[in-house]
């Protein structure tokens, strides 16, 4: 077990919907990051979050968005979804911002858009 | 944006072989991350290169950073079924975010 919390582990939903995944880092980490991961692809940064704010972007959609809340969770955004956002969305904290430290993945969660 | 090559895409071997995956990149990195991703699992960090030529062992594991610190390479001795998984490297770029490689699939034949 990560420590690492995401919610809800599956969701589908149609074309053009919008949903909202959540995630809960580790205790005592400040730092979130949202990565996708498409069937049999590779790890594709989105987002990271430090402490509350934006530190860094990745191949994040203008559809998609992203915070990070006072009490640390993480919440990203999809909208006007299109069949090629189905993928597994995960979360990863870590203690620091600066790069250095480990990624703790949670276990994510799969997207299905129909 | 800067990328890092991983190779093999895919790996299958007998049990009780060895493995190996590399990680190349064009420009030097800052250090580089290993991370193991089982079958519908998520990734888990494995270790973290920081130096020139360092190597580093878990076990029937061994890592290594190459002198320019643009590549590295992971070695399973011995390979078991309990190493079936999917390996990614993932390279820092100065203070920029970690990069993933594209990962190398390990299937174990029995």
């Amino acid at each position: 077990d990560s420590g690492v919390t995401q919610t809800p582990k599956h969701l589908i939903t149609a074309t053009g919907q919008r949903v909202t995944l959540r995630c809960s880092p580790r205790s005592g980490d400040l730092s979130v990051y949202w990565y996708q991961q498409s069937l049999d692809q590779g790890l594709q940064f989105l987002i990271q979050y430090y402490n509350g704010e934006e530190r860094a972007k990745g191949n994040i959609l203008e559809r998609f968005s992203a915070q990070q809340f006072p009490d640390l969770h993480s919440e990203l955004n999809l909208s006007s979804l299109e069949l090629g956002d189905s993928a597994l969305y995960f979360c990863a904290s870590s203690v620091d911002g600066i790069h250095n430290s480990p990624l703790h993945f949670g276990n994510g969660t799969r997207l299905t858009v129909t | 944006g800067q990328q890092v090559m991983q190779i093999p895409q895919y790996q299958h071997v007998q049990e009780g072989e060895d493995f190996t995956t590399y990680c190349n990149s064009s420009t030097t990195l800052s250090n580089i991350q290993w991370y193991k991703q089982r079958p519908g699992g998520h990734p888990v960090f494995l270790i973290q290169l920081v130096k020139s030529g360092e190597v580093k062992k878990q076990k029937r594991l061994t890592f290594q950073f190459g002198e320019a610190k643009k590549n590295s390479s992971l070695h399973i001795t011995a390979t078991q079924t309990t190493d079936v998984g999917t390996y990614f490297c993932a390279g820092r770029y100065g203070n920029e975010k970690l990069t993933f490689g594209t990962g190398t699939r390990l299937t174990i034949i029995p």
